[in-house]
């Protein structure tokens, strides 16, 4: 079934830098969600880009896709403590979302 | 305030002791899922429900069941839980499948 796979597995930054993680898929979309998770707590949405948008941002968060490479990339600009959590991807998969594993950021103060 | 309640939030069970995880979302949501956390396999969808008396298997659905009687509520049953069920449960509902889903805040379960 359609499952992203995120990389790198984990990050870890210093406050103020850039972190940047991606998302891989095997088989076409019709969307590309993004979320958060931190610690032990429901994962909350961040951005959903559709597949003939190439970028989106909101706030801190810049998204891309490249349908032609199927990927995607999440980057969170200036990063703070509280940016620590973990991130998946999550593609449709008929009536499925389908989360990848996850990259989980940690960001030092 | 737009939200996803499950309960209980924590359980401790015993082998074979029937138990509910219910679920509640107030935004009118067709669709409704549940999933399961475990450490380095990431979320794996149990059953969803696109609405009403409509609900499938997702990729683990082995040992439970569930049941969606009115829009706003979607239980999750373990008729005979095992240990191998012991896990992060999370419920998430959205407008239509493939959209924004919303998440409960998890009910962290414990079979002994």
């Amino acid at each position: 079934s359609q499952q992203g796979e995120e990389d790198p597995q984990a990050l870890s930054i210093q406050e103020g830098e850039n972190a940047t993680m991606n998302c891989s898929y095997k088989t076409s979309i019709n969307n590309l969600q993004w979320y958060r998770q931190n610690s032990g707590r429901g994962l909350v949405h961040l951005i959903l880009i559709r597949s003939n948008e190439r970028e989106k941002h909101s706030g801190r968060l810049r998204v891309t896709l490249d349908t032609s490479k199927k990927s995607s990339s999440l980057l969170i600009t200036a990063s703070r403590a509280a940016d620590t959590a973990s991130y998946f991807c999550a593609l449709r998969d008929f009536q499925k979302l389908v989360f990848g594993t996850g990259t989980r950021l940690l960001v030092s103060p | 305030e737009a939200q996803v309640t499950q309960n209980p939030r924590y359980l401790i069970t015993v082998t074979g002791k029937k138990l509910t995880v219910t679920c509640s979302q107030n935004m009118n949501h067709e669709y409704m899922s549940w999933y399961r956390q475990d450490p380095g396999l990431g979320l794996r969808q149990i059953y969803y429900s696109m609405n009403v008396e409509v609900t499938d298997k997702g990729d683990v659905p082995e040992g439970y069941k569930v049941s969606r009687k009115e829009k706003r509520n979607f239980p999750l049953i373990l008729e005979s839980p095992s240990p191998n069920q012991t896990s992060l449960y999370f419920c998430a509902s959205s407008f239509a499948s493939g959209y924004e889903q919303y998440f409960g805040p998890g009910t962290r379960l414990t079979v002994t």
